[in-house]
């Protein structure tokens, strides 16, 4: 039920382009994403609910699709900022009960 | 606003004591979140509450593990006869509704010796 993460850890230099993937063996209502720097909680990113909607502004965007069971998370043009670890998180339909993959490490390299 | 906070931020405690995890949820989110995170690990769900009631405590790793709301806002987790296992961070998370961002606290740092 966990959702797989993939890759497991990116490091880029400033200004590079990254994706990060989230799959489920489950159908899905829902994927949130959040990143999580050293020591810090995690940040909320976006949602995407079922519907296949791409989501995001500037350079950070998400897309998800159902049938598929999977979402990607965009990250354009890095910035140092982008570094940290970011999480997806699934639901099923009638569940509140968010399940969260291993998270993906990044960094960004000046 | 206040943020989510728990408290204490961090806890050393003896193999075998018990302890008690406090989270003060935003003002007005109905829904509240238990997570453990281990040492490089991702976010494993324990336990969520809308309003007072446990939809779904399928996550608590053990009986030695519960926790309750009361009021519709503070939360506590407690731990019985801790192990060492259980050390981890303690994360909460408090929510306005289903599909609606979470917004984490700080965690509380468990360590038992």
């Amino acid at each position: 039920q966990q959702p797989v993460q993939s890759p497991q850890a990116v490091i880029l230099r400033e200004g590079e382009d990254a994706v990060i993937n989230c799959s489920s063996s489950k159908a899905l209502y829902s994927v949130h994403w959040y990143r999580q720097k050293h020591g810090e909680a995690p940040v909320f990113l976006m949602i995407l609910l079922k519907g296949g909607e791409q989501k995001g502004h500037e350079k950070i965007s998400a897309s998800f699709n159902e049938k598929k069971q999977q979402s990607s998370l965009y990250l354009t043009a890095s910035q140092l900022s982008y570094s940290g670890t970011y999480f997806c998180g699934t639901s099923q339909g009638g569940s509140e009960k968010l399940v969260f993959g291993k998270g993906t490490k990044l960094t960004v390299n000046p | 606003g206040a943020g989510v906070s728990q408290s204490p931020s961090n806890k050393v405690t003896e193999k075998g004591k018990d302890v008690e995890l406090r989270c003060d949820p935003i003002s007005g989110h109905t829904a509240l979140y238990w997570y453990r995170q281990s040492l490089g690990q991702g976010l494993e769900f324990l336990i969520y509450f809308q309003g007072n009631s446990a939809p779904d405590k399928s996550g608590l790793p053990s009986d030695r593990f519960s926790a309750e709301r009361t009021g519709g806002s503070v939360s506590t987790l407690t731990i019985q006869r801790t192990q060492q296992e259980d050390s981890a961070v303690y994360l909460c998370a408090s929510t306005v509704g289903v599909n609606q961002p979470q917004h984490f606290g700080d965690g509380t740092r468990l360590s038992i010796l």
